[in-house]
């Protein structure tokens, strides 16, 4: 069974800070992982990753894959309170017609 | 990104009654899906279809039903509500396969279920 693991569960930080977020991933024929931002309703796109070592740069976010060791981060620096959300990674296969979510991570950013 | 949009946002019903969650998308996605989410827990995928006439159960057990008999439109039928239907319901639809972004689940607001 696919699995896709989040760590922390929950991680508490000052405005300003940097902060990494965690995704292990066990997806069978994997072909791209996703992260997406969920604040009070529905998930928001964020990043797909389908090559290992090449990061993605939005704005103060970035993520990177390791498809040898199964995972990627996600990075988000200069915190401000408006990151404050929960923050899910998703793995699919290579048919691309499935997701599997990981529990997620819940930033809060304080000011 | 993907125009997808759910009615109504706040539904609040009482024990027994039949609803519908409807689900629409404006971008021609043949994948469309539906997810349940209870506040702070992870989404559970219950429903989903890769095109007209197409549907199929997802990994958690749902007594809802679909029906895609359009593919812009993906609606979600509970045919007696129970309190432990109570919950978040997200719709999501995907791009066809071969394209960039065929990977990527776009959600729409979601619709927020209370039955008491």
């Amino acid at each position: 069974e696919d699995k896709v693991v989040q760590s922390p569960l929950s991680l508490v930080v000052h405005e300003g800070d940097t902060v990494t977020l965690n995704c292990s991933y066990e997806v069978t024929n994997f072909r791209s992982l996703l992260w997406y931002k969920q604040e009070k309703k529905a998930p928001t796109f964020l990043f797909m990753l389908t090559s290992s070592g090449i990061e993605k740069k939005s704005g103060r976010l970035s993520s990177i894959l390791d498809k040898k060791e199964l995972f990627s981060i996600l990075n988000i620096t200069a915190t401000q309170t408006g990151d404050s959300a929960i923050y899910l990674c998703a793995g699919s296969n290579n048919a691309g017609n499935m997701l599997t979510f990981g529990g997620g991570t819940r930033l809060m950013v304080k000011p | 990104e993907a125009d997808i949009y759910q009615t109504p946002r706040y539904l609040v019903i009482g024990t027994g009654k039949k609803i519908t969650l409807e689900c629409s998308q404006t971008m021609g996605h043949d994948k469309m899906y539906w997810y349940q989410q209870d506040p702070g827990m992870e989404l559970h995928l219950i429903h989903y279809s890769y095109g007209v006439n197409s549907t199929e159960k997802g990994d958690l057990s749902s007594e809802s039903t679909v029906s895609r008999i359009r593919t812009e439109h993906f609606p979600l039928t509970l045919e007696s509500a129970r309190p432990s239907h109570t919950s978040q319901y997200l719709c999501a639809s995907s791009p066809p396969a071969g394209g960039p972004r065929t990977d990527t689940q776009y959600f729409g607001p979601g619709t927020r279920l209370t039955v008491l």
